[in-house]
């Protein structure tokens, strides 16, 4: 089993540029969690999916911010245009929901915006 | 909303002590989860208790949940160099599927 795949681990970008970061949740599971986690903030929730459809996205803090998921084995997070203060590291997590819910994470992509 | 907040911030003791981390939270749930992030690493689920259990044994790891108090706490027995992590606990935000974590308990064992 793989785990949760991220991509890439690393993007340093500059203020303006358009930000694609993507996930693979581990097969079969049907929820996926985008976060974000920074020192000041701790790690927040984003967006949620169940079975490929948005269920909360309260957390994206604006318009920049997008994300989808096309299919049962890809999701991506958008952010255009970028900011120094999107500088964070991006977790993406999966569960397969059955009342209890352990989610599993991925490596994260550490986003430096300069 | 914050749900979970760890106490203390962060914790150094000496390899073979044991740990005690503790997480109090508002809102009544059904479950409590404690994870691990090594740094640089994604989060790893632990150990889930549900609000019907008093205590969970996983290992070296032990965890009790007082819903009365709001409060769980996770105890680490005999530490070893390699427990030092951040640890966070989370709890599903009402019916949902969403965990909120806390901010965390920095520890540190050294050898």
């Amino acid at each position: 089993d793989a785990g949760v795949i991220q991509s890439p681990r690393h993007e340093v970008t500059e203020m303006g540029q358009e930000v694609t970061l993507r996930c693979k949740p581990i097969s079969g599971h049907n929820s996926l969690f985008w976060y974000r986690q920074t020192m000041m903030r701790g790690l927040e929730l984003l967006i949620y999916f169940n079975n490929n459809v948005p269920i909360d996205d309260s957390g994206m803090p604006e318009d920049r911010f997008s994300a989808k998921m096309p299919n049962a084995s890809f999701s991506t997070l958008k952010i255009q245009p970028s900011e120094p203060r999107d500088s964070a590291v991006y977790f993406c997590a999966s569960s397969l929901y059955q009342g209890d819910n352990e989610q599993f994470f991925g490596p994260g992509t550490r986003l430096t915006v300069l | 909303s914050q749900q979970g907040e760890e106490d203390p911030q962060a914790l150094s003791i000496q390899e073979g002590e044991n740990a005690t981390m503790n997480c109090s939270y508002k809102t009544s749930i059904n479950n409590l989860q404690w994870y691990r992030q090594n740094s640089g690493r994604g989060l790893v689920h632990l150990i889930l208790i549900r609000s019907n259990e008093r205590e969970k044994h996983s290992g070296r790891l032990r965890v009790t949940l007082d819903t009365s108090k709001k409060s769980s706490s996770l105890l680490i027995t005999a530490s070893r160099a390699a427990d030092t992590a951040s640890y966070f606990c989370a709890t599903p935000q009402g019916g949902s599927e969403k965990l909120v974590f806390g901010k965390g308990t920095k520890l540190t064992v050294n050898p």
